[in-house]
């Protein structure tokens, strides 16, 4: 099963808008991480929040982390339709003395220009 | 390099024919990891390597899958007497240690299609 949900599936917003996604994980983390995914390929890293932070920015960027109900959020704050993408939350589960990186199935975000 | 470089970028086999595909992790970075996503889908794990120790194959499907890292740099992932199941977007991810505190960089991923 996935370490990492993200919910909505899919949010169509308008442009200027605000995007909200959010994240939830099962097992106890020590960062989270948000990706960014055009048309099915390489994922570009956005930001990356450690277990320790409840808040941090970058740019038009806003994640939050909750550790009590592990879950985190990403705002995208006026939106572009250069934001039109799948985002992705990654959480580096402990797995057999190894740090594996895992992935939800993604929130695929369309901004209507 | 400047970034992770898969390669090729596409690759058309006939069903049962063996497969490689390539990945080039930045230098320097100890971490690298294979995935696979099916359209629509979210990053299935298949494996991981990191600097000697022997991998995480945990992720790998099946024995018709298989990898190795050179000189703890190129890697090779090999899908043998594909299937139409092997069709996705195979991304190589590398990071400087583990834990991801540096964060992952992905290279453009290898689309495979099986006919």
């Amino acid at each position: 099963s996935q370490q990492g949900e993200e919910d909505p599936q899919a949010l169509s917003i308008q442009e200027g808008e605000n995007a909200t996604m959010n994240c939830s994980y099962k097992t106890s983390i020590n960062n989270l991480q948000w990706y960014r995914q055009n048309s099915g390929r390489g994922l570009v890293h956005l930001i990356l929040i450690r277990s320790n932070e409840r808040e941090k920015h970058s740019g038009r960027l806003r994640v939050t982390l909750d550790t009590s109900k592990k879950s985190s959020s990403l705002l995208i704050t006026a939106s572009r339709a250069a934001d039109t993408a799948s985002y992705f939350c990654a959480t580096a589960a402990l797995s057999g003395g190894s740090y594996i990186p895992t992935f939800g199935r993604g929130t695929s975000l369309i901004v209507h220009p | 390099g400047a970034g992770v470089s898969q390669s090729p970028s596409n690759k058309v086999t006939e069903k049962g024919k063996d497969v490689e595909l390539r990945c080039d992790p930045i230098s320097g970075h100890t971490a690298l990891y294979w995935y696979r996503q099916s359209l629509g889908q979210g990053l299935e794990f298949l494996i991981y390597f990191q600097g000697n120790s022997a991998p995480d194959k945990s992720g790998l499907p099946s024995d018709r899958f298989s990898a190795e890292r050179t000189g703890g740099s190129v890697s090779t992932l090999t899908i043998q007497r594909t299937q139409q199941e092997d069709s996705a977007v195979y991304l190589c991810a590398s990071s400087f240690g583990t834990g991801g505190s540096y964060g992952y960089t992905f290279g453009s991923g290898t689309r495979l299609t099986v006919v």
